[in-house]
């Protein structure tokens, strides 16, 4: 089955400065790539996700992530934090045309104003 | 919308009791999970059902069971809790993989349900 590995459990960031999740998955095969984000106190959404094609991903809120497969990596990326991305982060891989899916750790990300 | 609910937001059981989790999602979604969430651990994938009456096995069943009677909902059981089942279990469903759909299998998560055992 496919595994995900986030590499920071948590980091502190000064606002505007610039960000950048790690994320490792292991499969051998074609996967979709997710990233989602859990603010405090509320439900899990989607921030963005890689299906096919363009392997650098645009998401809400500024955030992008990049899709390197050589590297087995999908970093996530915003240039410029702002107090309210304050949240838990979750990679998420699920191997292609298969229905379920398997989270990493989590990377909670705490942005001082 | 998706809307995926979960029965309760916060409960609280002793130990060896019977636990019932609820969730309800309303967008005919054929495929429904149950994850436990916990600090350092992330989401781990408890049960999963692709079909009504249909159940298949995460990463940590033991000590869990699933329903599926109804398309609409998932049934997480805790047949006799135990405290190590402390934890925020979230609900989430999703629609089936289709061959050129770009949207297929983003989850929608519910809000999560906090059980205490004790």
């Amino acid at each position: 089955a496919q595994s995900v590995s986030q590499h920071n459990h948590h980091v502190i960031l000064s606002e505007a400065a610039s960000l950048e999740l790690g994320c490792n998955y292991s499969y051998g095969g074609t996967v979709n790539l997710f990233w989602y984000v859990q603010y405090p106190g509320q439900h899990l959404q989607l921030l963005l996700k890689y299906f096919s094609g363009d392997p650098l991903v645009k998401g809400i809120k500024g955030f992008e992530a990049e899709f390197i497969k050589s590297k087995f990596s999908f970093n996530l990326r915003k240039p410029s934090v702002q107090w309210s991305d304050t949240a838990e982060y979750f990679c998420a891989v699920n191997a292609w045309n298969n229905n379920d899916m398997r989270f990493g750790a989590g990377t909670r990300l705490t942005v001082k104003p | 919308d998706v809307k995926v609910t979960q029965s309760s937001r916060y409960l609280v059981k002793r130990t060896g009791e019977k636990v019932f989790l609820e969730c309800v999602q309303d967008m005919d979604h054929e495929n429904m999970f149950w994850y436990r969430q916990d600090p350092g651990l992330g989401l781990r994938l408890i049960y999963f059902s692709y079909d009504v009456k249909m159940k298949e096995k995460g990463d940590i069943p033991e000590g869990y069971s699933v329903s599926r009677e109804k398309k609409e909902r998932f049934s997480l059981i805790l047949e006799s809790a135990s405290t190590n089942q402390t934890s925020m279990y979230l609900c989430a469903s999703s629609s089936i993989t289709l061959m050129g759909q770009e949207d297929y299998n983003e989850q929608f998560f519910g809000p999560g349900t906090r059980l205490t055992v004790l």
